[in-house]
């Protein structure tokens, strides 16, 4: 069975602070993975999208880093302002099409003042 | 805004009523995606519908029916729902499965 799995849960920074958050997988093969942040009350925004032969995809201070070897992303945020408060969703699009494409449960990030 | 609008917003519905979610798109393109987002869950696809055909059907209860009349609008007509049918309905589109972009969606509530 395919599994996005993203850590941590949640976690609280400081504002200006950086973090990075985790995503492992088990989807293969797949297409490409994506990031997205979703605010409370609304639809998720795409952040980055990369192919399996991509392996650094950046925008602005998101920084994503794929390993597909270990099917291991990250999401690194840079210089963190609080409006980064948010939950950070990893996807995985599998070759076979969108009918098992598999979403993380997402990583509950809070930046505190 | 992301060019996705859904209306209403926000929906409380009875066990017994019939309802309808509405999502519209102004940006050209061509598939359109339901999903559902329960607390503490991740977001689970229950539909995509491609130049206006539906293309997957995730194992979803008959009681949510699908409708796309063209490649703009996409509904989700409801009826006889359960208490565990409360949750986040969002609307997403894209050109050709590329990159999706999200509706605000619409928190329902099934009493």
């Amino acid at each position: 069975k395919n599994q996005v799995e993203q850590s941590p849960q949640s976690l609280i920074i400081l504002e200006g602070k950086n973090c990075t958050l985790q995503c492992n997988y088990t989807v293969s093969p797949f297409s490409n993975l994506r990031w997205y942040k979703q605010d409370t009350g609304r639809g998720p925004v795409s952040l980055t999208i990369m192919t399996f032969s991509e392996n650094t995809k950046s925008n602005g201070r998101y920084t994503a880093t794929l390993d597909a070897d270990t099917k291991q992303s990250s999401l690194h945020i840079t210089a963190s302002q609080l409006s980064d408060s948010a939950s950070y969703i990893c996807v995985v699009i599998p070759e076979s099409g969108y009918s098992t494409l598999t979403f993380g449960k997402g990583t509950m990030l809070l930046v505190s003042p | 805004e992301t060019g996705v609008t859904q209306t209403p917003r926000h929906l409380v519905m009875g066990m017994t009523n019939k309802k309808s979610l509405k999502c519209e798109q102004h940006l050209g393109h061509n598939a359109m995606y339901w999903y559902k987002q329960s607390a503490k869950k991740p977001l689970e696809l229950m539909f995509v519908y491609s130049l206006e055909e539906r293309v997957e059907n995730n194992s979803v209860p008959s009681r949510f029916s699908p409708e796309c009349p063209n490649s703009s609008h996409l509904f989700l007509h409801l009826h006889t729902l359960q208490p565990e049918d409360s949750a986040l309905y969002l609307c997403a589109s894209s050109r050709d499965m590329s990159e999706q972009f999200f509706g605000p969606g619409t928190r329902l509530t099934v009493l």
